[in-house]
């Protein structure tokens, strides 16, 4: 019982650096998204994605792009790295809710992290 | 802009001693409040949803409650095992999925 995999662990980039943070899940479901977590600030969305070819920008999206191309994976990509973007990186998903219901909608599957220092 | 604050920052039990984790939210009509746990170095584990004002879940030593402005997380006398962050999310009914999380309240329980 994988759950949600996210590699690697542990990364240290230089300051302009680019890099791939992988996410997998192996519970086909419809709903991943990547987040942030700093001190102090709580979790904060980057990017989601509702199917396979579909995402959206969250709340913190600038410096980072993610793609879709199967219902697996979810792969979030750091185009130039900057110190700013020092943080825990977690991969989250969710089934698809059932149309009348309104559960599975926040009960999210999150991945152990991958923890990024950009030097 | 949906907003989520948790308090106290940081709490610290004896074992035995219950206690309430608050969760004040404002939200753009609430379509769920959710409650995590998470262990250092572990990604957040999904404990409880409560849909509307007066709505209470329970789990072993946990109990969450939702008023139409925030939510409790009771915690009746706790072990050092529950000793983690406490997250609170809010989802907005405006259609999107995202959730909006607090900062969280790192319990720690000593036996």
């Amino acid at each position: 019982n994988a759950g949600v995999t996210q590699t690697p662990k542990f990364q240290v980039l230089k300051t302009g650096q680019s890099m791939t943070l992988q996410c997998a899940q192996d519970m086909n479901h419809e709903y991943m998204s990547w987040y942030r977590q700093d001190p102090g600030m709580g979790l904060r969305l980057i990017h989601y994605s509702v199917g396979a070819g579909i995402t959206d920008q969250g709340e913190v999206p600038n410096g980072y792009n993610v793609s879709r191309s199967t219902t697996e994976d979810f792969p979030l990509r750091l185009l130039s790295a900057a110190p700013s973007q020092t943080s825990v990186y977690f991969c989250a998903s969710s089934p698809r809710p059932p149309r009348t219901v309104r559960i599975g909608t926040g009960e999210l599957f999150f991945g152990e992290g991958s923890r990024l220092t950009v030097l | 802009e949906d907003q989520v604050t948790q308090s106290p920052e940081a709490l610290r039990l004896q074992e035995g001693e219950s206690s309430s984790l608050n969760c004040s939210y404002t939200v753009s009509g609430l379509r769920g409040l959710f409650w995590y746990r998470q262990d250092p170095g572990k990604g957040p584990e999904f404990l409880f949803t409560l849909y509307s004002a007066g709505e209470e879940k329970e789990k072993e030593r946990l109990k969450a409650t939702l008023t139409k402005k925030e939510s409790f997380l009771h915690i009746t006398a706790p072990k050092p095992e529950d000793s983690a962050t406490y997250l609170c999310a809010v989802q907005a009914g405006t259609g999107r999925r995202a959730l909006t999380f607090g900062s969280g309240t790192r319990l720690q329980v000593q036996p």
